[in-house]
C-alpha cells in the first residue's frame, strides 16, 4: 500500500490567516491526489483533484499544489465555515485506495 | 441532488456480521463506481472497496476475505457486508459515489455516515 502521511495533524489559525496543509506520499503518486473537506455530522466534501484541480463550486481561496510525493493545500484567507478536518487521498493506484491522516483545522 | 444515506444495524456482536446499504438518490446507479469507506474512532479514512453497476468489485486486500459488496439497480442501492467482525471494526462506515475525471478516481459525493459499534 501506499501510506500517506499528513502534517500536520491539527492546527491553530484565525480569520484571514494563510494555511498551508501537506501531504506526503511514500511513493510517488504523479499526481493522483485528492483533498477533502469533512466538518462533524457532515458528508465529506471534495476540493481539489489531480493534485491542483478545484472541483466545481469551490471557493477560489482553496488551492492546490505537488506532485510526485509532496503536497499541499492552501487556504489563502480562512474563513470561518472552512474550520474543519482536511484530508488527502490518493489514486495513483485503483487496486488500493489510500488516505491522509487528516488535519484538523481550529479557531485559535 | 445527489445524496447518499446509509442505513444499517448500528450494533453488531463480535464474530457476527454487519451490514449496512447504502440508498442513492438524484443519480442512477448504473454509473461510475460505488464505495465504502470507514473511520475508527481516532483514525483516518480507510477505503473498503468499490462496486461498477455490472458487479464488478474491488476490496481492499486488507479485508478482501472477510468483505462482499453487493448492487440493487432496481433500488438504487448498493450493500456492504462485513463477516467476523472484532472490536477493530467499530467505525463510522461512509458510501461514496467514486467517479472517473479522465484518468482521475476521486469520490465526489459521500453520506453523513454510520456509527457501527461492537459489543456483545
Amino acid at each position: 500500500d501506499i501510506q500517506m502521511t499528513q502534517s500536520p495533524s491539527s492546527l491553530s489559525a484565525s480569520v484571514g490567516d494563510r494555511v498551508t496543509i501537506t501531504c506526503r506520499a511514500s511513493q510517488s503518486v504523479a499526481n493522483y491526489l485528492s483533498w477533502y473537506q469533512h466538518k462533524p455530522g457532515q458528508a465529506p466534501k471534495l476540493l481539489i483533484y489531480a493534485a491542483s484541480t478545484l472541483q466545481s463550486g469551490v471557493p477560489s481561496r482553496f488551492s492546490g499544489s505537488g506532485s510526485g510525493t509532496e503536497f499541499t493545500l492552501t487556504i489563502s484567507s480562512v474563513q470561518p465555515e472552512d474550520f474543519a478536518t482536511y484530508f488527502c487521498q490518493q489514486s495513483y493506484t485503483t487496486l488500493s485506495l489510500t488516505f491522509g491522516g487528516g488535519t484538523k483545522v481550529e479557531i485559535k | 441532488q445527489v445524496q447518499l444515506q446509509e442505513s444499517g444495524a448500528g450494533l453488531v456482536k463480535p464474530s457476527e456480521t454487519l451490514s449496512l446499504t447504502c440508498t442513492v438518490s438524484g443519480v442512477s446507479i448504473t454509473r461510475d463506481y460505488w464505495s465504502w469507506i470507514r473511520q475508527p474512532p481516532g483514525k483516518g479514512l480507510e477505503w473498503i472497496g468499490y462496486i461498477y453497476h455490472s458487479g464488478s468489485t474491488n476490496y481492499n486486500p486488507s479485508l478482501k476475505s472477510r468483505v462482499t459488496i453487493s448492487v440493487d439497480t432496481s433500488k438504487n442501492q448498493f450493500s456492504l457486508k462485513l463477516t467476523s467482525v472484532t472490536a477493530a471494526d467499530a467505525a463510522v462506515y461512509y458510501c461514496a459515489r467514486m467517479t472517473v475525471a479522465g484518468t482521475f478516481s476521486l469520490f465526489d459525493y459521500w453520506g453523513r455516515g454510520a456509527l457501527v459499534t461492537v459489543s456483545s
